[in-house]
Order: structure tokens, then sequence, then C-alpha cells
């Protein structure tokens, strides 16, 4: 089955600087990876997602890449603040209702 | 984007017992999915749950322990049975929206003593 590898576990910016966050999939016809945010006491919240046919996609601050061929994905976070301070999962599915897997998770702490 | 309503938000219960958990969907969904989010980690499927069949239980999930109900298309319940302290988690219901990304409810923390 689909394995979703992430990276940093933790990590720590300051106010305004930019925050990457990385993850690997291993089954090639893996067509969809959203991205969630999970802030203490809430259920993860889509904030991003990207399908296979498209390799950047842009959201205001938030903007993720994918790179097929080498089976990895990134969340970028420019200028960030202080409520963007939370967990984030990466994922990776087949689509079309087929069983999504979570990365392991990136707790983001953003110091004012 | 479907809302999502999970009752009880968060109980304490004693080992040996039995706690069901409610989801809510305000549209009508085919599948339905239950996951569990263990402290400080990250979200695992439990099963996925379509109305009027039996539940499809994850490996290492069964359903004398995860009993699974899906009366209608709107709504499913998830029993944790006998419980024991190793069941404390979050427990989270989700949804399929129309271009396959999933859309979660606000969980139910689970502290079992």
């Amino acid at each position: 089955g689909e394995n979703v590898e992430q990276h940093p576990s933790t990590l720590s910016v300051q106010e305004g600087d930019s925050a990457v966050i990385k993850c690997t999939y291993s089954d090639s016809a893996s067509n969809y990876f959203p991205w969630y945010k999970q802030e203490l006491g809430k259920g993860p919240q889509l904030i991003i997602d990207i399908r296979s046919n498209v390799g950047e996609k842009k959201d205001q601050r938030i903007a993720v890449t994918l790179n097929k061929t080498a089976k990895h994905f990134s969340l970028h976070i420019t200028e960030t603040q202080p409520e963007d301070s939370a967990v984030y999962f990466c994922a990776a599915s087949l689509g079309g209702y087929q069983k999504v897997t979570f990365g392991i998770g990136t707790k983001l702490q953003v110091i004012p | 984007s479907a809302v999502i309503s999970q009752k009880p938000s968060r109980d304490i219960c004693q080992r040996g017992t039995s706690l069901t958990i409610q989801c809510q969907v305000d549209s009508q969904v085919t599948m339905m999915f239950w996951y569990r989010q263990q402290p400080g980690q990250s979200l695992t499927l439990i099963a996925t749950a379509n109305q009027g069949s039996e539940a499809t239980y994850e490996s290492g999930f069964v359903i004398d322990k995860f009993p699974i109900s899906r009366p209608n298309l709107t709504f499913s319940t998830l029993t944790v049975s006998n419980m024991s302290p190793e069941d404390s988690s979050i427990y989270l219901c989700s949804v399929e929206g129309e271009s396959a990304e999933a859309f979660f409810g606000q969980g139910t923390r689970l502290t079992v003593v």
C-alpha cells in the first residue's frame, strides 16, 4: 500500500519568514495530494490540494509543488503569521473514494 | 464543502465500557470514513461505511471492537467497545467531497481511565 513520509516533524520560524514542509510517497499511481491544517482541539481542515496533472498550485500565501518523477510534494507558506501555528499533514490518494494515506504531521510554530 | 457534526466532542470513560460516537453530515454522501488519531500521531483509517452494507475495515481493526452503523446517507455511528487505556485517542469522522477532497468533523477526544 501507499506510504507517505513527511519532514520535518517540528518547524519553528520567525514571523514573516517562509516555511517549507516536504513529503514523499511510494505509490506511483497516487494522483491526489491534499494538505491539511489541524489546530489544537479541532479536526483537520483542507487548506490546499494538487492533482497529478499539475506541477504547482498557489493560493495567496500558500503554495504546493509536485514532482511526480521523484514522487515528492511540498507545502510552502510565505510571510508566516502566528495564526499559521498548527500541525500540518500531507496526504496521498488514488482519488475517487480511495483510501487517503496521511503523513505523520509537522508541528509548525511561528514565533512573533 | 460538507459540514460535519460529531458528538460527543470529548468523553472520559471507564475501562471495559463502550462509547458510541455519532457523525451527522449536512448533505447526502455515499461513503463515510472513520479515523483514529492517537496522541501526537497521524490519522489512521479505521473503516469505510457505506449505507446499506457492512463497513469495510482496515488491517488491524475489527468489527467486534469498532462496530459501525450507517442507517442513512447523512449519519453514521462508531462504537468503541470494551475500552482500554490504549483506546484513548481522537476519533474523526470524514466524508469525501465532489473532487475527492476529505472533510473532517471536529473529532471526539476519548480518554479511557
